[in-house]
């Protein structure tokens, strides 16, 4: 079945710098990547997702890359602000619509 | 968008009780909705994928009897921790398919903390 891993499990940088989570996959068949956000004690909310059938999407200062070939994809954050920081999932899903969830990434932003 | 209210948001009950959690989609209709369980600096844990009007379906490990699933309409699931034990105490969490954007994507309620003393 599909495995989802997911890097670093934790993340610090300074405000106003850039960050990149990765994830990478083990089933090629897998067609939909989304990543979440997780303020603590609440739900994931999705930030933004990719399809196969694309390599980049970006939405404002968040961005996140697929490649296909080599199964990874990475969350980019540019310009970071201290409320992104957060718990970060990405996931792998094939059509049958089940997330094959990343073990997750702490986000933290420095001032 | 589509925006799915989970309640309560914490509960704490004694060991032995059953608890009841309820998820409502609110603007959409929710064929199809999924429980997770998330314990502490942990990943979501899948628990049951829930049908309107069909059994729910559980994933392996999780106990049927001990978890109660209902999806009696297309904007209502609820789950019941059966005779709650302390070992049941964790953040649980439901999702469902927003098909406006797609029959993948996801939206999750805020959570439930349920602590069993």
């Amino acid at each position: 079945g599909e495995n989802v891993e997911q890097h670093p499990s934790t993340l610090s940088v300074q405000e106003g710098d850039s960050a990149v989570i990765k994830c990478t996959y083990s089933d090629s068949a897998s067609n939909y990547f989304p990543w979440y956000k997780q303020e603590l004690g609440k739900g994931p909310q999705l930030i933004i997702d990719i399809r196969s059938n694309v390599g980049e999407k970006k939405d404002q200062r968040i961005a996140v890359t697929l490649n296909k070939t080599a199964k990874h994809f990475s969350l980019h954050i540019t310009e970071t602000q201290p409320e992104a920081s957060a718990g970060y999932f990405c996931a792998a899903s094939l059509s049958n619509y089940q997330l094959i969830w990343g073990a997750g990434t702490k986000l933290i932003i420095k001032p | 968008g589509a925006v799915v209210s989970q309640h309560p948001s914490w509960v704490i009950c004694k060991s032995g009780t059953s608890v009841k959690i309820e998820c409502r989609s609110l603007d959409f209709q929710a064929t199809t909705m999924f429980w997770y369980r998330q314990f502490p600096k942990q990943s979501l844990m899948l628990m049951a994928t829930s049908n309107e009007g069909s059994k729910a379906t559980y994933e392996q490990g999780v106990e049927k009897d001990k978890f109660l699933i209902n999806h009696a309409s297309l904007t209502l699931s609820t789950l019941t921790v059966t005779s709650a034990h302390p070992e049941d105490s964790s953040f649980y969490i439901c999702s469902a398919t927003d098909t406006v954007r797609g029959a993948d994507v996801l939206t999750f309620g805020a959570g439930s903390r349920l602590t069993v003393l």
